[in-house]
């Protein structure tokens, strides 16, 4: 049961511009929610979280948009670098269970 | 470095055989976190131990086991090998048990292949 679900399994996207990067979930009891990023032969490093008290949380060229109604989340990164890309994972979290679910990732490909 | 170091990094073995992977966790941290990534799937959460005890279990396999030390290092059991099986198996650790507010940090991760 796929509780987090990335459904672009990859994207591009020009230097410069911006990369939206996004995620759904369907368990209201998520109440934590967070972006990690991964590259190839590495283990998946924290990006970026918000609770479910906030809407927006943002950290230099990356912010995180919950819309809680709609069940989705969203990570802009402005501006996009070659750096940046990566396989970006969402994922969510309760204070009622003791795990994280992960989504499936969408790989960011960032042009030159 | 994340400062959760995963042994071996790689690991090749034949069907029907048993392999031990092992996790040594941040410093401080007393939750461990074990998942598997196969195919560039996501990653799949197998079992989570907090400070010795097991305390949550996703879709981990009967011939998969795990477990926490006094030391918090972790290890995972896998055995009756299959060849879809092969996958990257990560660690992550955390501060607490309640991950509210807190994030996990994964190690490199064991990439196991059956042959």
């Amino acid at each position: 049961d796929q509780q987090v679900k990335q459904n672009s399994p990859s994207l591009s996207v020009q230097e410069g511009r911006i990369s939206i990067l996004n995620c759904d979930y369907t368990n209201s009891m998520f109440d934590y929610f967070l972006w990690y990023k991964k590259y190839p032969a590495e283990g998946p490093t924290f990006l970026i979280s918000i609770s479910s008290i906030k809407d927006k949380n943002e950290d230099g060229r990356f912010t995180v948009f919950l819309n809680k109604s709609a069940k989705h989340l969203s990570l802009h990164i402005v501006p996009s670098q070659p750096g940046d890309s990566a396989v970006y994972f969402c994922a969510a979290s309760s204070s009622n269970f003791n795990k994280f679910y992960f989504g499936s990732g969408t790989k960011l490909n960032v042009k030159p | 470095d994340s400062g959760v170091t995963q042994t071996p990094k790689h690991l090749i073995t034949a069907t029907g055989q048993r392999v031990t992977l092992r996790c040594s966790p941040r410093s401080g941290d007393l939750s461990v976190y074990w998942y598997q990534q196969s195919l560039d799937q996501g990653l799949q959460f197998l079992i989570q131990y907090y400070n010795g005890e097991e305390r949550a279990k996703g879709n981990i396999l009967e011939r998969f086991s795990a477990q926490q030390f006094p030391d918090l290092h972790s290890e995972l059991n896998l055995s009756s090998l299959e060849l879809g099986d092969s996958a990257l198996y990560f660690c992550a650790s955390s501060v607490s048990r309640d991950r509210a507010r807190t994030e996990a940090f994964f190690g490199q991760g064991t990439r196991l292949t059956v042959v």
